[in-house]
């Protein structure tokens, strides 16, 4: 069965220090994959998807993610962390193309410490 | 800035009462989405609407749960009877583009707690 696991439900690291959450996928062929950020009592907002192409993927507020097809990851990573990034981070998959099946993780919460 | 509406934005009731929930997607778009957010299953699609269209509704319990679009400005999810189980956040989220590929945008949510 499809899945996307996040390892890590929480995190913390230092303002400053670099970042780097982790997301797996269980899906036999190309996924398309996205990451998207939850503010406290707010909806999700899209940081950065993958459909195809260059396996490195720039996203806004300076987040990137890389497509490792040999693992079946999509981690996110930042390498200066903000305080402001505190937040639940969302890794999902689409079932392919024309498809709405989208399966979200369970959400790694992030701590800035100052 | 285009953004997606819900309301309310928080709802308690009382086991057994009905709750409409509307989501005011952004213009334009032509796909919406309903999710539930609980602590226990995380994110979870309860339907999918494409041009007005239900296209899958499956994640929803069929005898209490129902979502209609009467207009492409709004989107709607009911619960009847509402029961304990069904507290949660309520999202709806909308989008445009091929499916699949389509960015979502979400709405800030409708907390829901029934007594």
């Amino acid at each position: 069965a499809q899945s996307v696991t996040q390892p890590d439900i929480h995190i913390t690291v230092s303002e400053g220090a670099s970042l780097e959450l982790r997301c797996n996928y269980s899906y036999g062929a190309t996924p398309y994959l996205f990451w998207y950020v939850q503010s406290p009592g707010q909806g999700l907002q899209l940081l950065l998807k993958y459909f195809s192409g260059d396996t490195l993927v720039q996203g806004i507020k300076g987040f990137e993610a890389e497509f490792k097809r040999s693992q079946s990851s999509f981690n996110l990573r930042k390498p200066s962390v903000h305080w402001s990034d505190a937040a639940e981070y969302f890794c999902a998959v689409a079932l392919g193309s024309g498809t709405y099946k989208y399966i979200f993780g369970t959400g790694t919460r992030l701590k800035v410490l100052a | 800035d285009a953004r997606v509406t819900q309301t309310p934005r928080h709802k308690v009731t009382e086991m057994g009462q009905e709750v409409t929930m509307r989501c005011q997607p952004i213009l334009g778009h032509n796909t919406v989405f309903w999710y539930r957010q609980t602590m226990m299953q995380g994110l979870e699609l309860l339907a999918y609407f494409r041009n007005r269209a239900p296209l899958d509704d499956s994640g929803m319990p069929k005898d209490r749960f129902s979502a209609e679009m009467p207009d492409a400005t709004l989107a709607t999810l009911k619960i009847q009877p509402s029961e304990p189980r069904d507290s949660a956040v309520y999202f709806c989220a909308s989008g445009l583009g091929w499916a699949g590929q389509e960015t979502q945008y979400f709405g800030p949510g409708t907390r829901l707690l029934v007594l």
